[in-house]
């Protein structure tokens, strides 16, 4: 276990919602990065955050938003929800520095899996 | 095209094994290359990291990379059926946020 956590670990939602998805980083990581990944693809970066601010930003749209608090947990919010939001997503913990996130140190969490109907 | 292209699979060995997984890229400023393991409806866990071209080896894992063909390779010794996983590659070409960018995972089955 990574001591990355997730909240929920199931959601279901209609097209036109808006869900939170939370994230609790392993202790002393002080940056969390959010990916969606689809049914039978890999994990796509969504965006980043690094001493609570933003660092790096996918190819998603603005109705997908984050925030990251002072103990460096994370929120990732989805605004409008499409059919195609279904997918499981992640976020990985790491300890960055002003020059990185730290690649090899990123850590994973079990995801949350979000159902659109 | 993808920047990353990777075999989804499914691939089925016996049980002692050597397995064989790849991936190419497109994004000549990629230099640090991972290979991630997936176990259903669990996060993915990092096995093996390397920076830039060479081989790496640990235990019955050797990740090999090759940045002049833009390969890389991730093999497996002695397969055991606990092995069986969906095995992911993902790059990063270290910019500020080192976003990982991932191959679309390889399903691996291992016979008892």
């Amino acid at each position: 276990e990574t001591g990355v956590t997730q909240s929920p670990t199931h959601l279901i939602k209609t097209r036109g919602q808006q869900v939170t998805l939370r994230c609790s980083s392993q202790s002393g990581h002080n940056t969390v990065s959010w990916y969606q990944q689809a049914l039978g693809q890999g994990p796509q970066f969504i965006f980043q955050y690094y001493r609570e601010e933003e660092n790096g930003r996918g190819n998603f749209p603005p109705r997908f938003s984050g925030l990251q608090f002072p103990n460096y947990s994370s929120e990732l919010n989805v605004n409008a929800l499409e059919l195609d939001d279904s997918a499981l997503y992640l976020c990985a913990s790491s300890t960055g520095t002003s020059g990185g996130a730290g690649v090899k140190t990123q850590y994973f969490g079990p995801g949350t899996r979000l159902l659109v109907l | 095209q993808k920047e990353v292209e990777q075999d989804p699979g499914p691939l089925s060995v016996p049980e002692g094994a050597i397995v064989s997984l790849n991936c190419t890229y497109s994004n000549s400023a990629f230099q640090y290359f991972m290979w991630y393991r997936q176990y259903s409806r669990k996060g993915p866990e990092l096995l093996m990291y390397t920076y830039s071209s060479g081989n790496k080896e640990d235990g019955r894992f050797t990740a090999q990379v090759d940045k002049s063909s833009k390969y890389i390779s991730l093999f497996i010794r002695d397969s055991q059926p606990s092995d069986s996983a969906t095995y992911l590659c993902a790059m990063s070409a270290g910019d500020s946020s080192y976003k990982l960018i991932f191959g679309s995972g390889t399903r691996l089955l291992v016979r008892p």
